[in-house]
């Protein structure tokens, strides 16, 4: 079955240290792939996303995350945690050919320790 | 300001009362899409639409019911509500060129069924 894996419901770091949320998915075709942050008492905010053209991708607030096809991988990653970074991060993936449904992985929060 | 807005924001309701979340968006989009969160489980998508009269059950469509009779409303309807229909719910809108592309969220509905 496609879907989208978040491996590690909670990780905490220190700030300063470098956060590596991860993500891998599964599906028949070269997904569509996305990470959301979600803020405390707040909808979704889109971090970056992946749409076929570099495999390594930048988005806001310093956060990168690289499409690697051999390891089915898309994680997220950030030289150095701020205090600011704690939130809840999704994974999400447009799989299968012609897909138009987004599917998310069960997210992961990050704590952020002074 | 773009933005997809959701009413009402909390709602407190029991067994049975038929009830209607709106979800309206100002950008013209032509997809839009409903996803419930619940803690542990991410983001599930309950029913998606790709223009007016055009809808599409998501992995979770049991119990609720949408109709997209004008291009930026999309209304979630609960005809017998239950309680584990209780949850965040989020609505949300793409552009009308590809809806693989970002997907814009509200600000989320918290809905509890006793």
């Amino acid at each position: 079955a496609q879907s989208v894996t978040q491996l590690g419901s909670h990780v905490s770091v220190s700030e300063g240290a470098l956060v590596l949320l991860r993500c891998n998915y599964s599906s028949s075709v070269p997904p569509y792939l996305f990470w959301y942050v979600q803020y405390p008492n707040q909808g979704l905010q889109l971090l970056l996303k992946y749409t076929s053209a570099a495999t390594l991708v930048k988005g806001i607030n310093g956060f990168e995350a690289e499409f690697k096809k051999s390891e089915t991988s898309f994680h997220l990653t950030k030289p150095s945690a701020h205090m600011s970074d704690a939130a809840e991060y999704f994974c999400a993936a447009f799989l299968g050919a012609g897909s138009y449904q987004l599917t998310f992985g069960k997210g992961t929060k990050l704590s952020v320790i002074p | 300001e773009a933005q997809v807005t959701q009413n009402p924001r909390y709602l407190i309701t029991v067994t049975g009362k038929k009830l209607t979340v709106t979800c309206s968006q100002n950008m013209n989009h032509e997809y839009m899409s409903w996803y419930r969160q619940d803690p542990g489980l991410g983001l599930r998508q309950i029913y998606y639409s790709m223009n007016v009269e055009v809808t599409d059950k998501g992995d979770v469509p049991e119990g609720y019911k949408v109709s997209r009779k004008e291009k930026r409303n999309f209304p979630l309807i609960l005809e017998s509500p239950s309680p584990n229909q209780t949850s965040l719910y989020f609505c949300a809108s793409s552009s009308n060129r590809d809806p693989r592309n970002t997907q814009y969220f509200g600000p989320g509905t918290r809905l509890t069924v006793l």
